[in-house]
C-alpha cells in the first residue's frame, strides 16, 4: 500500500507565474483535500475533490484550482502567483467524505514566490 | 465559524515527566476533534480523533486526548514523556453539524520540547 505521494518537492517562482502541484492518493482513496501551510501557522484548507469535482472550499480566490482524475490522483494550480502564496502546500487523502476519518497527508511541495 | 486556540508557542517537558499540550475549540455543532504531529519538513501524521463516546481517546505512540464539552477543550496528554516526542502538534476541529467533508480547521500548532 503507497501512502500519499507528491511533486515537485520543492519549487521556485517569480510573481505572476503559474505553477501545478500533483498529488496521488493513497490507494483506495477516493477523496483527496489540499491544504496551504504558511511558515509558522497552521495548515489552512483549500478545497476538496470526490469523484473528480470540487466538493467544498476553503477562503481562497478563483486563482486557485485544482482537478481530480479518474485514477483519484489531483492537481493544485495557482495562477498569478504571489509573494504570499510561498508556502507549503499539503495534500490529504481519504477514503470518503464524512469527515470522521483521519487524513493521510502527503509530505508537501514548498513553494517560494520571488 | 468553527476555530481553534493553541494558547502555548512552545511546551518544554523533561524526559519521563508526564506532557499536556492544551487546546480549545469552538464549533457551531457537535465537534469532529483530531491531534496531528509534524516533524521538520514532513506532512501531518494523525495522532487520534475524537467522534463521539468516550471523552478519553487513547492514539498513536501513547498519546491520550480528552474532549471537556463544558470547558471546549481537547488537551493532548501522555503520561511519559520520551525525546522523540519533540515535534509540532496540530489541534484540528471538524463541524459535524454542517457539510463539508475533510474541511479540518487547524490551530497554529505547539512546539513541544522533550529535554534529557
Amino acid at each position: 500500500e503507497t501512502g500519499v505521494t507528491q511533486s515537485p518537492t520543492h519549487l521556485i517562482k517569480t510573481r505572476g507565474q503559474q505553477v501545478t502541484l500533483r498529488c496521488s492518493s493513497q490507494s483506495g482513496h477516493n477523496t483527496v483535500s489540499w491544504y496551504q501551510q504558511a511558515l509558522g501557522q497552521g495548515p489552512q484548507f483549500i478545497f476538496q475533490y470526490y469523484r473528480e469535482e470540487e466538493n467544498g472550499r476553503g477562503n481562497f480566490p478563483p486563482r486557485f484550482s485544482g482537478l481530480q482524475f479518474p485514477n483519484y490522483s489531483s492537481e493544485l494550480n495557482v495562477n498569478a502567483l504571489e509573494l504570499d502564496d510561498s508556502a507549503l502546500y499539503l495534500c490529504a487523502s481519504s477514503p470518503g467524505t464524512s469527515g470522521t476519518g483521519e487524513l493521510f497527508f502527503g509530505e508537501g511541495s514548498r513553494l517560494t514566490v520571488l | 465559524a468553527q476555530s481553534v486556540a493553541q494558547p502555548e508557542d512552545q511546551v518544554n517537558v523533561a524526559e519521563g515527566n508526564p506532557l499536556t499540550v492544551k487546546c480549545t475549540y469552538s464549533v457551531s455543532g457537535n465537534p469532529y476533534l483530531f491531534w496531528y504531529v509534524q516533524y521538520p519538513n514532513r506532512g501531518l501524521q494523525f495522532l487520534l480523533k475524537y467522534i463521539t463516546g468516550d471523552n478519553l481517546v487513547k492514539g498513536s505512540y501513547g498519546f491520550e486526548a480528552e474532549f471537556n464539552k463544558s470547558q471546549t477543550s481537547f488537551h493532548l496528554k501522555k503520561p511519559s514523556a520520551v525525546v522523540s516526542d519533540s515535534a509540532l502538534y496540530f489541534c484540528a476541529v471538524r463541524d459535524g453539524l454542517t457539510g463539508g467533508g475533510n474541511k479540518l480547521t487547524f490551530g497554529t500548532g505547539t512546539q513541544l520540547k522533550v529535554e534529557l
